[in-house]
């Protein structure tokens, strides 16, 4: 069974705009983490946001933030003032306590001009 | 800081070698490693995780045998590709984490393409 559910396969937004990319995820577990990695077309995985399970603050990274809902499991990435070095394939990621780093399919975000 | 390099970036090799490939965390002692393998428009699939001194620990479905992982040092763990076939043809990226504490953040290499011909 799927752990982590990203919805949109591929998204949109031009040049300066907002874009929010959805994430949801399976845990009965209330230890655990939560992450938001971004790879380009250079495909190098780098890290664009963490957050605990326990923090109740939402993470914040400059133009990037999350929409942290425990009750929910959902945990949506908001990326603001769009440009074009933000076109990547984004992937949320979601680990119980000590267990291994599970993968969304992916969000691929394409900034236009 | 948290920087993970790999090498190479790229091989080709015949099919029955064996090819290696090296990850090594340049600003950080790395006490677990980690191996995936991502196919086109794909997500990435874990292979194997690995702690220095320590055998690796591979995921269901993964052969041992043919996917070798040796973490020697804190900074370094190597992926050797015994008698690699087309089929083995993919982009593996490793990754490394500080401790093996709970959630602990990982930090990717640049990945390799191998292909296999």
């Amino acid at each position: 069974a799927q752990t982590v559910t990203q919805s949109q396969p591929e998204m949109s937004v031009q040049e300066a705009e907002t874009v929010t990319l959805s994430c949801t995820y399976d845990t009965s577990e209330s230890n655990y983490y939560l992450f938001w990695y971004k790879q380009p077309p250079s495909r190098q995985m780098i890290l664009v946001i963490r957050q605990e399970a326990y923090k109740q603050q939402n993470a914040t990274e400059n133009r990037f933030s999350v929409n942290f809902q425990k009750a929910a499991k959902s945990f949506s990435l908001k990326i603001s003032d769009s440009q074009l070095g933000d076109t990547a394939m984004y992937f949320c990621a979601f680990i119980e306590g000590w267990g291994k780093l599970q993968f969304g399919a992916g969000t691929q975000v394409v900034v236009t001009p | 800081g948290a920087v993970v390099s790999q090498h190479p970036s790229w091989v080709i090799c015949k099919s029955g070698t064996s090819v290696k490939i090296e990850c090594r965390s340049l600003d950080f002692q790395a006490t677990t490693m980690f191996w995936y393998r991502q196919f086109p428009k794909q997500s990435l699939m874990l292979m194997a995780t690995s702690n220095e001194g320590s055998k690796a620990t591979y995921e269901q479905g993964v052969e041992k045998d043919k996917f070798l992982i040796n973490h020697a040092s804190l900074t370094l763990s190597t992926l050797t590709v015994t008698s690699a076939h087309p089929e083995d043809s993919s982009f593996y990226i490793c990754s490394a984490s500080r401790t093996s504490g709970a959630g602990d953040t990982q930090y990717f290499g640049p990945g390799t393409r191998l292909t296999v011909l």
